[in-house]
């Protein structure tokens, strides 16, 4: 059972715009929310984050959106570069556990 | 120092060999994990220690042994692999109580032959 789902496998946005990447997960006991980067044959490097007592989090050209009752969470990447080009991981914390999405693929167009 | 170091970086081995990955942190983290990713996959869970003890073990078959000799060090043994073991075998680290962030290394990219 998918706690956590990404429904768009692969995005791609011109350079300078921007990128949405959108999230839904089923447990409304997950207490906070990540989004990972990963390129090929490397580990996933955190990015943002966001706590469940929050609706947004920004860090840089990066922001994390969270709506509690849709269960939806989003992350918008402004401008968007093309070394932003990789696979998006949404995950989710709920007690000792991490829950990971199916991911995102993103290319940035130059 | 917020790095998880794995080695090696690459590993080629046959059906019938044993070997071991490894993994190192120094951030006083408590609870350490290994995840197997495939291509196109998210991470897939296979081990947590908690406080040095095995507190999660996703159903792996026994040919993946993990041992955590002290808190900061993590191993997998391998055994008598399938060609469908080949994949990126990622460790990860956070604190041991409702952990908020998970630190992953760079991955050990296994082949087996």
């Amino acid at each position: 059972d998918q706690q956590v789902k990404q429904n768009s496998p692969s995005l791609s946005v011109q350079e300078g715009r921007i990128s949405i990447l959108n999230c839904d997960y089923t447990n409304s006991m997950f207490d906070y929310f990540l989004w990972y980067k990963k390129y090929p044959a490397e580990g996933p490097t955190f990015l943002i984050s966001i706590s469940s007592i929050k609706d947004k989090n920004e860090d840089g050209r990066f922001t994390v959106f969270l709506n509690k009752s849709a269960k939806h969470l989003s992350l918008h990447i402004v401008p968007s570069q093309p070394g932003d080009s990789a696979v998006y991981f949404c995950a989710a914390s709920g007690g000792n556990q991490f829950y990971f999405g199916t991911g995102t693929s993103l290319t940035v167009i130059p | 120092d917020t790095e998880v170091t794995q080695t090696p970086k690459h590993l080629v081995m046959g059906m019938t060999n044993k070997k071991s990955l490894k993994c190192e942190q120094h951030m006083g983290h408590r609870a350490m994990y290994w995840y197997k990713q495939k291509a196109k996959k998210p991470p897939e869970l296979m081990f947590v220690y908690s406080y040095e003890k095995l507190s999660i073990n996703e159903s792996v078959p026994s040919r993946f042994s993990p041992e955590c000799p002290n808190s900061s060090l993590l191993n997998l043994h391998l055994h008598a692999l399938q060609p469908e073991d080949s994949a990126l075998y990622l460790c990860a680290s956070s604190q041991a109580s409702a952990p908020t962030k998970l630190f992953f290394g760079s991955g050990t990219q296994l082949s087996v032959l």
